[in-house]
C-alpha cells in the first residue's frame, strides 16, 4: 500500500500568512493526489485535485503543486475562515486509497 | 446540485450488525464510482470501501475484508454498506463519497461501537 507522510501535523499562524503543508508519497503517484479542506463537525471539503487544479468556487489563495513523490498546498495569504484541518488524499490506480495524517492549522 | 445523505447510523453492541445507505441526487449516480469514508473521533481519514459504476469491482480496507460489504442500487440512486461483527474500533462517523477521487461527500452518519 501507499503510505502518504504530510507534514507538519500542526503549526500555527496568523491572518495573511503565507502557509505550506507537505505531502510525501512512498512510491509515485504521478499526480493522483487530492487536497481537502475540514472543519469540526462538519465533511471534508476538496480544494484541489488532480495535485494542481483548482476546485470549483475554492478561492484562488489556494494553490497545489508537485507530482510523482513530493505535493504542496500552499495558501497564499491565510484568511480567519481558513483555520481547519488539512488533508492530501492519493487516489493512485487500484492501490487502496490513502490519506495523509492532516495539519491542523491554528491562530497565532 | 450534488447531494449526499447519509443515514443507518446508531449504537450498535461488538459482534453486532448495521447497515448504512446513502441517497444520491443532483447527478447521474450511475455513472461513478462511489465510496466510504470513516473519521474515527478526533482521529483522521480513513478509506473504508469502494465500488465501480455497474458493482462489478469492490476494493476494500485491509481491517474490514470479510465483514463489511459495500453495494450500491443504481435505480433507487443508492449506495450501501452491510457492517457484520463489528468491533469497538469501527466507531466513527461514515461518510459516503462520489468518484474515485472523492469529489463530493455527504454529511455523515456517527456508528458506535459499544456494549
Amino acid at each position: 500500500d501507499i503510505q502518504m507522510t504530510q507534514s507538519p501535523s500542526s503549526l500555527s499562524a496568523s491572518v495573511g500568512d503565507r502557509v505550506t503543508i507537505t505531502c510525501r508519497a512512498s512510491q509515485g503517484i504521478r499526480n493522483d493526489l487530492g487536497w481537502y479542506q475540514q472543519k469540526p463537525g462538519k465533511a471534508p471539503k476538496r480544494l484541489i485535485y488532480a495535485a494542481s487544479s483548482l476546485q470549483s468556487g475554492v478561492p484562488s489563495r489556494f494553490s497545489g503543486s508537485g507530482s510523482g513523490t513530493e505535493f504542496t498546498l500552499t495558501i497564499s495569504s491565510l484568511q480567519p475562515e481558513d483555520f481547519a484541518t488539512y488533508y492530501c488524499l492519493q487516489h493512485n490506480g487500484y492501490s487502496p486509497l490513502t490519506f495523509g495524517g492532516g495539519t491542523k492549522v491554528e491562530i497565532k | 446540485e450534488v447531494q449526499l445523505v447519509e443515514s443507518g447510523g446508531g449504537l450498535v453492541q461488538p459482534g453486532g450488525s448495521l447497515r448504512l445507505s446513502c441517497a444520491a441526487s443532483g447527478f447521474t449516480f450511475s455513472s461513478y464510482w462511489m465510496s466510504w469514508v470513516r473519521q474515527a473521533p478526533g482521529k483522521g481519514l480513513e478509506w473504508v470501501a469502494n465500488i465501480k459504476q455497474d458493482g462489478s469491482d469492490k476494493n476494500y480496507v485491509d481491517s474490514v475484508k470479510g465483514r463489511f460489504t459495500i453495494s450500491r442500487d443504481n435505480a433507487k440512486n443508492s449506495l450501501y454498506l452491510q457492517m457484520n461483527s463489528l468491533r469497538a474500533e469501527d466507531t466513527a462517523v461514515y461518510y459516503c463519497a462520489r468518484e474515485y477521487s472523492l469529489a463530493h461527500w455527504g454529511q455523515g452518519t456517527l456508528v458506535t461501537v459499544s456494549s
